[in-house]
């Protein structure tokens, strides 16, 4: 059982170049989010997805699509790039149902730098 | 409205010190809170959660937290720091009505030997 897993670990970006950062969970969770993470902000939410082919915007979404054709997988995509993105990005895969209280589940995260 | 309040950014301790490190939140429904440890470069660790069953929970690596309804607060402690205790700790909320969680901006903890 891996988890929540993400794929790069490290990545080096320069500003207007694209790219997509990768997120799988093995939970059979219908619910995942991503966050970033940047000095002094804590965790704030990018996008979140409630399950496959519904995803909605978190608190910082501008510069980012998602998308869920599975389950499984909810991959992040930069659009093009920008200083301004370099963080530390974790994917989250949650509980949901009538078992409360929900528990997340995070990756080991992203980090991203962009030049 | 959800949120979380982290009082202190960065908090050092002596190792062998009472650790405290301090979460108020604003639910407008009985919560469920969560502590996270995040160890340097690693993802998020769920230390210990609140769910009603009773005020003090325990966690691993001999954390506990109390919840006080009266102050909204969800407090984070362990008797007597380790080295190993150092990291950056989230404090988070989420109601049970949905499945968002909220957080807060975190607290570094430096142990000092």
């Amino acid at each position: 059982n891996a988890g929540v897993t993400q794929t790069p670990k490290f990545q080096v970006l320069k500003t207007g170049q694209s790219m997509t950062l990768q997120c799988a969970q093995d939970m059979n969770h219908e619910y995942m989010s991503w966050y970033r993470q940047d000095p002094g902000m804590g965790l704030r939410l990018i996008h979140y997805s409630v399950g496959a082919g519904i995803t909605d915007q978190g608190e910082v979404p501008n510069g980012y699509n998602v998308s869920r054709s599975t389950t499984e997988d909810f991959p992040l995509r930069l659009l093009s790039a920008a200083p301004s993105q370099t963080s530390v990005y974790f994917c989250a895969s949650t509980t949901s149902g009538r078992v409360l209280p929900y528990e997340q589940y995070f990756g080991p995260g992203t980090r991203l730098t962009v030049t | 409205a959800q949120s979380v309040t982290q009082l202190g950014s960065h908090v050092s301790v002596s190792e062998g010190a009472l650790v405290l490190l301090r979460c108020n939140y604003s639910s407008s429904v009985p919560p469920y809170l969560f502590w996270y440890v995040q160890y340097p470069n690693q993802g998020l660790q769920l230390l210990l959660k609140y769910t009603s069953a009773a005020t003090l929970v325990k966690g691993i690596n001999g954390f506990e937290a109390e919840f006080k309804k009266s102050e909204t607060s969800f407090h984070l402690t362990k008797p007597s720091a380790h080295m190993s205790d150092a990291a950056e700790y989230f404090c988070a909320v989420n109601t049970g009505t949905g499945n968002q969680f909220y957080f807060g901006t975190g607290t570094s903890l430096t142990v000092i030997p």
